[in-house]
Parts: structure tokens; sequence; C-alpha cells
């Protein structure tokens, strides 16, 4: 059974205190790994799409990397404003499915 | 340019009445989710859609019934609401399996 697992649940960060979320997975066939951000009472947000292992994608202060059985994204320098939650998907035939997310606050 | 709209945006229901959200798309967009989101549980897939006129069902497909007659409208209904069914629902939209997905506002659902 396909299967997205991310971690940690939870992570409170200091302004500029780098760290990485993980996103690990099991799925034949992978047609594409997805990063979101979702913000309270909102839909999310599509930030990233990594297709094959080795392959690396950055955006202002986050960069997403990809293996065979795991996805990082990693937050450089973060801000309040990225207080989120970042959700991860893996595409799979048909069906794209998510974790259940890393909420992630960031204190000034 | 709306993108992905989903109707209403709140909605209490009693138990055992009947429902349906509606979701539609002005991207032109083959594919079709709908999704519930629970605390602790992330976004789970309940019914999907690879075209006009297709169904298929996600991980939790029971209670709920889907249909596309249109290619920009997908709608999700509840036959007979229960407290369970008490969620938050998303509706996403894509142009092909490779590509991102967009996403809707959201709809609070509260069967009590």
């Amino acid at each position: 059974e396909d299967q997205v697992t991310q971690s940690p649940e939870a992570l409170r960060l200091q302004e500029g205190e780098s760290s990485s979320l993980n996103c690990s997975y099991t799925v034949s066939g992978l047609r594409g790994l997805f990063w979101y951000r979702q913000d309270p009472g909102k839909g999310p947000e599509f930030l990233f799409t990594l297709y094959s292992a080795g392959e690396e994608k950055e955006k202002e202060r986050l960069k997403a990397t990809l293996t065979k059985k795991e996805s990082f994204l990693h937050i450089t320098a973060p801000k309040p404003e990225d207080s989120a939650t970042y959700l991860c998907a893996v595409q799979a035939g048909y069906e794209l499915n998510f974790g259940k997310g890393t909420s992630l606050l960031v204190t000034p | 340019n709306a993108g992905v709209t989903q109707t209403p945006k709140f909605r209490v229901l009693k138990t055992g009445q009947s429902m349906t959200l509606l979701c539609a798309q002005d991207m032109n967009h083959e594919y079709m989710y709908w999704y519930r989101q629970d605390p602790g549980m992330g976004l789970r897939l309940i019914h999907y859609s690879v075209g006009e006129g297709t169904t298929a069902k996600g991980e939790v497909p029971d209670g709920y019934n889907v249909s596309r007659l249109k290619k920009q409208n997908f709608l999700l209904g509840l036959e007979s609401a229960a407290p369970s069914q008490t969620s938050v629902y998303f509706c996403a939209s894509r142009w092909a399996l490779n590509t991102e997905a967009f996403f809707g506002q959201g709809t609070r659902l509260t069967v009590v």
C-alpha cells in the first residue's frame, strides 16, 4: 500500500534558525512528489514538484530535495511569515496522496 | 480568473439531511479531486475524476457520492449526513497527473 509519512508533526523555530522537514514515501511508480503550504483556514498552495532522485528546487528560503525514499524541505533563515503547515503529496497512478503535514511555527 | 471555487463555504446540517457541495474550475482541467481534512488526519481522498463523465473511489468514499456531468464541475453529495462527516472539504483540479493541483478555499461542514 502506498504511504506518505511526514516528520516532525510540529516544529518550532526561532527566526533565522534553519531546519529541515522530512517526507518519506513508499510508492510503486512515483510520478511526482509535491510540496504544498497551507495557512489556517485556506486551501493548500503549491510550492514544488520533484520527479526524480537527485532533483532539487528552490524558492526564496525554501529548498526541496528528493531521493528514492524521501524528500526534504529545507528552510534557511526562516521568518515568522514562513509559519504554516507544510504538506507533502505523492502521485501514484491516478491518486494524489498526502501526508499528515508538518506544522511550522517561527517565532521572532 | 477564479481558479477553483467551492460552494458553500460553511454549512451546518442535521443528522440524516442531505446536501451537495459544488466545485467549479475555470482552467479546463481534466482531473478533479475531493478531499476531507480532519485534525491529525491530514488530507484524505474521497473521490476523484479523470475526465468528464468519470468518477472513481479514493481512500474514504463511504457515505459520499460524486458526479462530473460537465468538465468544469465536480459535485460531492451526502445522502444522509452523519456527525462523522463533520470536516473541512477541499476540492482540487489539475491539468495532468504530473502537474500541480490547484485547491479551492474549502467548505467547513458541521453535522449535528
